[in-house]
């Protein structure tokens, strides 16, 4: 099977600061990825998404950015607000099926 | 806009009884369907998926079954539920397998 992981499980961050997510992912034949944002309790929420044509992406507050060299995959939150605080993980597409990392859990610091 | 709805959010079972858990989506037709159970500190596990009505494929051998009566209709079932399947249970929808899956809120299964 794929093997998509997070370099970090957990992270904790002052609110207003920036928040930065890592993601690895094994398969170079994956060119499509996601970024979902999970709070307790509830099913996972789709954030932002890139194909791998783009290495970057931006939305409202977050950007992801995708290295196909090093098949890396970041999502950057910017100035962190309580409302963030939720498990944020990755998932990879190599054309039909998605494969979905462990998540990392990210506090935000009043 | 597409919505997608579970029940119950939360079940408790006793070993040895049947399952129901059913998934509807609304706003959107003949979708890809997936039935996803979601472990502590584990990534999502495809248990089930559908691209059509009677279709299923099953990812993982199993003590649960899926079946899909309607369009947008998605249930997963077991006759006999074993401890091995507590868990937290996702269904998602997406408009085809490049596509973006989207998930409704779970069910907590727990087995006494």
């Amino acid at each position: 099977g794929e093997s998509v992981g997070l370099h970090l499980p957990t992270l904790s961050v002052q609110e207003g600061d920036n928040s930065i997510i890592n993601c690895a992912y094994s398969n170079s034949a994956s060119d499509y990825f996601i970024w979902y944002k999970q709070e307790s309790g509830k099913g996972p929420q789709f954030i932002i998404d890139i194909r791998s044509n783009m290495d970057k992406r931006q939305g409202q507050r977050v950007t992801v950015l995708l290295n196909k060299t090093v098949k890396h995959l970041s999502l950057q939150i910017a100035a962190t607000q309580p409302g963030d605080s939720a498990v944020y993980f990755c998932a990879e597409n190599p054309g039909n099926q998605f494969y979905f990392g462990t998540g990392t859990s990210l506090t935000v610091i009043p | 806009s597409q919505t997608i709805h579970q029940w119950p959010a939360t079940l408790v079972q006793p070993v040895g009884s049947p399952l129901s858990l059913e998934c509807t989506v609304e706003g959107t037709s003949n979708p890809n369907l997936y039935w996803y159970r979601q472990a502590a500190g584990r990534g999502l596990q495809l248990l089930f998926y559908s691209v059509g009505i009677g279709q299923i494929s099953s990812e993982v051998p199993q003590n649960l079954s899926a079946s899909r009566p309607q369009d947008r209709q998605f249930i997963l079932s077991s006759k006999k539920l074993l401890l091995s399947d507590s868990g937290f249970y996702l269904c998602a929808w997406s408009r085809d397998s490049t596509q973006p899956q989207h998930f409704g809120d779970g069910t907590r299964l727990s087995i006494l």
